[in-house]
């Protein structure tokens, strides 16, 4: 197969909850991994990335590892806040593409 | 930096006319133009892969006659949907990409709403 597999959602947090968001790929050889957010009414944005076994991408709080052995790339924030709010899209890259999993909406609660 | 626009952002059209969508690189220059189609509560699926000065890379399954790809300039791609259905309604997406740059370097427009009825 050559696809993204995201737990579903919505996910609804309190503030200051810890967030993890799972992702798996499958593929041949060792594509880049992404994760992309996409806010109400916006464009999807790069939120971090890893492009080889054992990276991890960090950014605004947020961290994914890349895994090799578990073909996984989970996405984690140990405190949401309200304005993370968003829809939240794994992704890799594989011959200058890139397949998206079908997205994880997250709405975080005051 | 790295913006991408996208016009209009949604339109509603009859069925069996053509509409065109336009997507451009505002601050940069972008040899590599991706469109996507996003259905409700879905993934982004990948249409085609457009490079400046040359024919689109169709997906499989998409059918290039029907999604007509331009990608004419630097700043410039337009995606046309020939003869739409309402089975075409949906949202699309562009992004760029910088030269140089691999599948990270993809910016992505705000996306388009299209309702044929």
């Amino acid at each position: 197969g050559n696809s993204v597999t995201q737990m579903e959602g919505p996910v609804t947090l309190s503030e200051e909850a810890f967030l993890t968001i799972n992702c798996t790929y499958t593929a041949t050889g060792y594509p880049s991994l992404f994760w992309y957010v996409q806010y109400p009414g916006e464009g999807l944005q790069l939120l971090l990335k890893a492009t080889k076994a054992d990276d991890k991408g960090s950014n605004k709080g947020f961290e994914a590892t890349y895994r090799k052995e578990t073909t996984s790339f989970h996405l984690e924030k140990g405190s949401v806040q309200v304005s993370d709010s968003a829809v939240y899209f794994c992704a890799k890259g594989q011959g200058g593409k890139l397949i998206f999993g079908q997205g994880t909406e997250l709405s975080v609660k005051p | 930096g790295a913006v991408v626009s996208q016009h209009p952002s949604w339109v509603i059209c009859k069925s069996g006319t053509s509409v065109k969508i336009e997507c451009r690189s505002l601050d940069f220059q972008a040899t590599t133009m991706f469109w996507y189609r996003q259905f409700p509560k879905q993934s982004l699926m990948l249409m085609a892969t457009s490079n400046e000065g040359s024919k689109a890379t169709y997906e499989q399954g998409v059918e290039k006659d029907k999604f007509l790809i331009n990608h004419a300039s630097l700043t410039l791609s337009t995606l046309t949907v020939t003869s739409a259905h309402p089975e075409d309604s949906s949202f699309y997406i562009c992004s760029a990409s910088v030269r140089g740059g691999g599948a990270s370097e993809q910016y992505f427009g705000p996306g388009t709403r299209l309702t044929v009825t």
